[in-house]
């Protein structure tokens, strides 16, 4: 049971957006930590999406956009395309833990 | 540009030890805190460790701690996991990850491939 929470899977047709959450609690997100989303590609190393809730590194489009509010986060994709059906993680820290944490991870399917 | 190799991993008996290493190349390794984070297969990502830059700080997971150790030789830009006691449930890739640090918050901005390590008799 990941300390984070996010739904198993979303799906969508290629041009819709989709919208993955992220779930916290007082002691991470809601403690005021930020949150950070990270693609992983079928059988590849995960890849920074989205850090400090919103921004978004380098070469990653802006289709693609982050938010926060309170115990939650959410992950926006829109126009979606083939190629991002893949698994996604939201990361925070939690104080009560003393570490680093993930949520369980969503697999998008593009239909 | 920034990479993250992995190696070390294999098949390995309960309760048996293994090292995991990591070359890093392209940045300034003595500068950067490292971590460790590694994925059961068809799981989700589950943080293992972290050595700050120098290695004088260094954290676990519960799930882990006082089995693996972390640590790292900035002269060699290599950082390292040693598992011992080794159970099934640490089948897992591991992966090793640069940190970046804002203020209190921690993300991964570069990870390697990944070695993974099968626990099994």
């Amino acid at each position: 049971q990941s300390v984070l929470t996010q739904p198993p899977s979303v799906s969508g047709a290629p041009g819709q957006r989709v919208s993955i959450s992220c779930t916290g609690s007082s002691s991470n997100i809601g403690a005021g930590y930020d949150v950070h989303w990270y693609q992983q590609l079928p059988g590849r190393a995960p890849k920074l999406l989205i850090y400090g809730n919103r921004y978004r590194p380098s070469g990653v489009p802006d289709r693609i956009s982050g938010s926060k509010s309170g115990t939650s986060a959410s992950l926006a994709i829109t126009g979606l395309q083939a190629e991002d059906e893949a698994g996604y993680y939201c990361q925070s820290y939690d104080n009560s833990l003393s570490g680093v944490i993930f949520g369980g991870g969503t697999k998008l399917t593009v239909l | 540009q920034v990479q993250l190799v992995e190696s070390g991993g294999g098949v390995v008996q309960p309760g048996r030890s293994l090292r995991l290493s990591c070359a890093a190349s392209g940045f300034t390794f003595s500068t950067y805190g490292m971590h460790w984070v590694r994925q059961a297969p068809g799981k989700g990502l589950e943080w293992v460790a972290i050595i700050s830059y120098d290695g004088s700080n260094k954290y676990y997971a519960d799930s882990v701690k006082g089995r693996f150790t972390i640590s790292r030789d900035n002269s060699k830009n290599t950082l390292y996991l040693g598992v011992n006691s080794l159970r099934a449930e640490d089948t897992a890739v591991y992966y090793c990850a640069r940190e970046l640090l804002v203020g209190p918050n921690y993300y991964f901005d570069y990870w390697g491939q990944g070695t993974l390590v099968t626990v099994s008799s």
